[in-house]
């Protein structure tokens, strides 16, 4: 079975803090995603990376930046948190080609 | 800009009740499409997907979806919901089989038992 899995299930954070979210996945996917879930908005994609060191924005990239330095590993980081960026956070990854993403389970972030 | 509508957004339905969620999407070319569902605490997991074939996909728990390229629609149906169901379902589509998917809004179906 693919594991996506997310570094936290739960975290509060403070105004204009760095918070680092991870993901990794163990399937040797190239594709890895980022979506924020908010009610009544669905899922909006925030960055996508389909390779190594590899990244393009999504629909809603502002005030989010990330990193792929290994292939199993995505990481989104909020340079400086803001209380509009409470939500939940979802990673995902999908083999190019491939019939299905799979997602890890969330992580919801606070910002204080 | 391509995207995906889902027509409703919050559904009601008793329990045997016959179930249908539209799903229409903007983009022309060949494109896959799937059905989300997210159990309430649960991840988002895989219902069906279509990507070439039998227009009519069936997926689990007897959940089914027609795609109908004339109406760039792909809607899911269940002739009898149960209790169960309760979830909020995502339509999504990966336009022109690229790296992106895109995502509907969802509908948040709630069945009364």
């Amino acid at each position: 079975d693919v594991k996506v899995t997310q570094s936290s299930r739960y975290l509060v954070k403070r105004t204009g803090e760095k918070v680092f979210l991870e993901c990794v996945q163990d399937m040797d996917h190239e594709n890895m995603f980022w979506y924020r879930q908010d009610p009544g908005l669905g899922l909006r994609l925030i960055y996508f990376s389909y390779d190594v060191k590899m990244k393009e924005k999504g629909d809603i990239p502002e005030g989010y930046s990330v990193s792929r330095e290994k292939k199993e590993r995505f990481s989104l980081i909020l340079e400086s948190a803001s209380t509009n960026q409470t939500s939940m956070y979802l990673c995902a990854s999908y083999i190019r080609g491939g019939n299905e993403q799979f997602f890890g389970p969330g992580t919801r972030l606070t910002v204080l | 800009a391509q995207s995906v509508s889902q027509h409703n957004h919050h559904v009601i339905l008793s329990e045997a009740a016959s179930l249908e969620l539209g799903c229409n999407y903007s983009y022309g070319g060949t494109v896959n499409l799937f059905w989300y569902v997210q159990y309430p605490g649960q991840h988002l997991q895989l219902l069906l997907k279509y990507f070439s074939g039998d227009p009519l996909v069936k997926g689990i728990k007897g959940f089914e979806a027609e795609f109908i390229k004339s109406k760039f629609s792909f809607n899911l149906r269940k002739p009898s919901v149960q209790w169960s169901d309760t979830a909020e379902y995502f339509c999504a589509v990966n336009p022109n089989r690229d790296d992106k998917i895109i995502f509907g809004k969802g509908t948040r179906l709630h069945i009364l038992p």
